[in-house]
């Protein structure tokens, strides 16, 4: 039994560099969510997918962030221009309609 | 004001302690409440799922819920020091704003042998 996978688990860039993650969900989840979390919070909402269709983007998701779920399996997400206060880790969940969320290990980001 | 509110400790205990550890939230729209663990640099995993007041167990955590206070809880039996980890406690509304979860920041455990 996979959990939900996500790759690379940790990732250095340079302040205004483009990096993108990508997320493999448990196969049978028709749901994927995107979650953010810094040193000292809890994760917070990015966005969520049903299936191949973005149906919700929180306003913390600027418009250097883009998310895609191509064909409804897994997922990517891309930042453009990288800042430092992006710097964090990125957590990757899914679920079926009626279930709670399971969680990925995590990206780790750090921008220089 | 947050809308969930959880101490986010450190909280050190011995072995074998009963732990308890809140959360208090103020949004009534939320009906489904988790525990998720967190080890150090590791995703989060579920613990605890819940959806109506009052007691549910599992082994050695007990997960409680008080809608008309708004206040959940997590216990935690015989603690050990593989225990040592964030708990976050999570939340959820029902109908159409049931994908979003809302975290507290989490509460640090260490559980020293």
């Amino acid at each position: 039994d996979t959990g939900v996978s996500q790759d690379p688990r940790h990732k250095i860039t340079k302040r205004g560099q483009n990096v993108t993650f990508r997320c493999d969900p448990i196969s049978e989840h028709n749901r994927l969510y995107w979650y953010r979390q810094t040193l000292g919070q809890g994760p917070e909402f990015l966005t969520y997918f049903q299936n191949e269709a973005q149906l919700e983007k929180s306003r913390l998701l600027s418009d250097r962030f883009s998310a895609e779920r191509p064909k409804g399996s897994f997922s990517t997400l891309e930042i453009q221009r990288t800042e430092q206060g992006d710097s964090a880790m990125y957590l990757c969940a899914s679920s079926k309609p009626t279930d709670t969320q399971y969680f990925g290990p995590g990206t780790r980001l750090t921008v220089l | 004001q947050k809308e969930v509110e959880q101490d986010p400790g450190p909280l050190s205990v011995p072995e074998g302690a009963i732990v308890s550890l809140n959360c208090t939230y103020s949004n009534s729209a939320f009906q489904y409440f988790m525990w998720y663990r967190q080890y150090s640099r590791k995703g989060p995993e579920l613990l605890m799922y819940t959806y109506s007041s009052g007691n549910k167990e599992d082994g050695r955590f007990t997960a409680q819920v008080d809608k008309s206070s708004k206040y959940i809880s997590l216990f935690i039996r015989d603690s050990q020091p593989s225990d040592s980890a964030t708990y976050l406690c999570a939340m959820k509304g029902s109908g159409g704003s049931n994908y979003k979860l809302t975290f507290g920041k989490g509460t640090l455990l260490t559980v020293n042998p």
